[in-house]
């Protein structure tokens, strides 16, 4: 079945460092891919997404390109703030419209 | 406009009682998903409805569990006897009934649910 793969954290970086985290997909078909994030105690937020290979998703200053020949989706931001600390989850959707989510990407932003 | 409405929030059970979890889907959407968070990892599918109808329960456990969507009122998810196994967040997404628009889920607060 479908899958996504995303980069094991914690990730810990300064205020303003560059943000990446890695995702990758195995997909039949070109799914929609999604990043959601999670506060602590929250529900999980649609942070970006991108419907076709080559489509760049943004938000918030963060933005990912969907990468068809590498079946990638990584998450970027240029300036991270401790306000982005969170969990960060890659998702696809599968034909049918259930999504398939990574493990999770815990995010600390020290000030 | 209200967002995905889920309660309780915090739901604590002994083993051998039952949970019933509530989602109220956004206004106007008539699909509704549920998921499950284990601790420490990601999200897992369990089922998809939509008014009267159970469209996908692939990812519903054989025993215990049951959702519905009734035509009026939110959805239910029903645990039956309930083991500490089953401690976790339960989260309900719903989504628009056409268009683009369709595929986008948007998620609820979550219940946590703890069975001592």
């Amino acid at each position: 079945g479908d899958s996504v793969t995303q980069m094991e954290g914690p990730v810990t970086l300064s205020e303003e460092a560059f943000l990446t985290i890695n995702c990758t997909y195995t997909a039949t078909g070109y799914p929609s891919l999604f990043w959601y994030v999670q506060y602590p105690g929250e529900g999980l937020q649609l942070l970006l997404k991108a419907t076709k290979a080559d489509d760049k998703g943004s938000n918030k200053g963060f933005e990912a390109t969907y990468r068809k020949e590498t079946t990638s989706f990584h998450l970027e931001k240029g300036s991270v703030q401790v306000s982005d600390s969170a969990v960060y989850f890659c998702a696809l959707r599968e034909y049918g419209n259930k999504l398939v989510f990574g493990a999770g990407t815990i995010l600390r932003v020290k000030s | 406009n209200a967002g995905v409405m889920q309660n309780p929030r915090h739901l604590v059970r002994r083993r051998g009682q039952e949970a019933r979890l509530r989602c109220s889907p956004v206004k106007g959407h008539s699909h509704v998903y549920w998921y499950r968070q284990l601790p420490e990892e990601g999200l897992k599918f369990m089922v998809y409805l939509q008014k009267e109808n159970i469209i996908d329960e692939s990812g519903m456990p054989k025993e215990r569990f049951s959702a519905e969507f009734p035509k009026e009122g939110p959805s239910i998810l029903r645990i039956q006897q309930v083991v500490r196994g089953d401690s976790a967040a339960y989260f309900c997404a719903s989504s628009q009934t056409s268009g683009d628009s369709k595929e986008t889920q948007y998620f609820g607060p979550g219940t946590r649910l703890l069975v001592l």
